[in-house]
Parts: structure tokens; C-alpha cells; sequence
């Protein structure tokens, strides 16, 4: 089955700084990939997704991008203000659309 | 809609009692997916259905856990007997594969119920 690996586990940035999390997918079956946020407790919520046909997306600060030949994707967050504290969840799913998580980064971003 | 509606949202219980969680998905949806999450193992998946049938359940822990879907708007997670290490938060979350927004596959989430197992 599917593995996705995700890294860093914690993020600690300053605010204004930019935020960078890295995941590795094993299916090179994968063709979808959501981020979820999940704020502290809260439900996790989708936030940005790409698909294998695209290699980045953007929606306003945040934005993903995906290199399927190295089987990697990655969630950017340029200008990052106190909300954006929270943990993010990246996911690979293939031809059945059900995604595998990855464990999780906690992002903190520092007045 | 009002979104996936779980209850109870907070349950304590003592070790060997019963406990059942429910879930209401959101209308039109055919998938429901169970999900418990831990600081030591993140979100796990522990069985998903589809059009009410169980389709993956291999990441249900061991015999005392159990789920039913007896119709598309509602289904249960069952452990019995409970033990400490069930405690967590148990996410419900349900989809489809295409919506009007064109995010197929979206899963939403409902606000999760949170177990202890003293």
C-alpha cells in the first residue's frame, strides 16, 4: 500500500518567514494529493490539493507543488501570520481517491 | 447541510464498559471513513465505507472494535470491551467523489469525539 512520509515533524518560523513541508509518497500509482490544517481543537480542514496532471497550484499564500518523478510534494507558506499555527496534513491517494496521511508538521509562526 | 455530525463529542468511560460512537455524514455522500488520532500515531485510518459497505477495515486494531453502516446517513463505531489505550480523538469524515466544487474527494471531517478510557 500507499506511504507517505512527511517532514519536518515541528516548524517553528518567525512571522513573515516562510514555511516549507516536505512529504515523499511510495505508490507511483498516486495521482491526488490534499493538505488538510487542522487547528488546535479542531477538525482537519482541506486546504489546498494537486493533481498528477499539474505541478503547482496556488490560492493566495499557500501553494503546493508536486514532482512525480521524485515522488514528492510540498506545501509552501510564504508571509506567514499567527494563524497559520496549526498542524498540517499531507496525503497520496490513488486510483481509489482514498488518501493516506502523512504523520502530521506542527507549524508555530512567532509574533 | 450542517456538516458530519458526530456525537458524542466527549466520552469518559471506564476501562471494560462499552462505548459507541456515532456518526451522521453529510447528505449525498457514499463515503465514510472512521479515523482515530493519537500524539503517537497521528491519524490512522481504521475502516472506510462505501454506499453503507464496509470496503477496507484493516486498520481496525483488534476484535473489540467494531463499525456498522445500516443506512447512508448514519453509522457507529463500537469498542467493547474499552482499554486505556483507546483513548483519543475519533474523527468521522465522509465524501464523494465529485462535487459541484470540482474538489472530488474532499473529505470532511466532523468535530470528532473525544474518548478517555480511565
Amino acid at each position: 500500500g500507499e506511504n507517505v512520509e512527511q517532514h519536518p515533524s515541528t516548524l517553528s518560523v518567525q512571522e513573515g518567514d516562510s514555511a516549507v513541508i516536505k512529504c515523499t509518497y511510495s505508490d507511483s500509482a498516486s495521482n491526488y494529493f490534499p493538505w488538510y490544517k487542522q487547528e488546535l481543537g479542531k477538525r482537519p480542514q482541506l486546504i489546498i490539493d494537486i493533481r498528477s496532471n499539474v505541478g503547482e497550484k496556488k490560492d493566495q499564500r499557500i501553494a503546493v507543488t508536486l514532482n512525480k518523478t521524485a515522488k514528492h510534494f510540498s506545501l509552501h507558506i510564504t508571509e506567514t501570520q499567527p494563524e497559520d499555527s496549526a498542524v498540517y496534513f499531507c496525503a497520496a491517494a490513488g486510483g481509489s481517491y482514498i488518501p493516506t496521511f502523512g504523520r502530521g508538521t506542527s507549524l508555530i509562526v512567532h509574533p | 447541510d450542517a456538516g458530519v455530525i458526530q456525537s458524542p463529542r466527549h466520552e469518559v468511560t471506564e476501562m471494560g464498559q462499552e462505548v459507541t460512537l456515532r456518526c451522521k455524514p453529510i447528505s449525498g455522500h457514499d463515503y465514510l471513513f472512521w479515523y482515530r488520532q493519537t500524539m503517537m500515531r497521528g491519524l490512522e485510518l481504521l475502516i472506510y465505507f462505501n454506499n453503507n459497505v464496509p470496503i477496507d477495515d484493516s486498520g481496525m486494531p483488534e476484535d473489540r472494535f467494531s463499525a456498522k453502516m445500516p443506512n447512508a446517513s448514519f453509522s457507529t463505531l463500537k469498542i467493547q470491551p474499552s482499554e486505556p489505550r483507546d483513548s483519543a480523538v475519533y474523527f468521522c469524515a465522509s465524501s464523494s467523489l465529485t462535487d459541484r466544487a470540482g474538489s472530488y474527494n474532499e473529505q470532511f471531517f466532523g468535530p470528532g469525539t473525544r474518548l478517555t478510557v480511565l
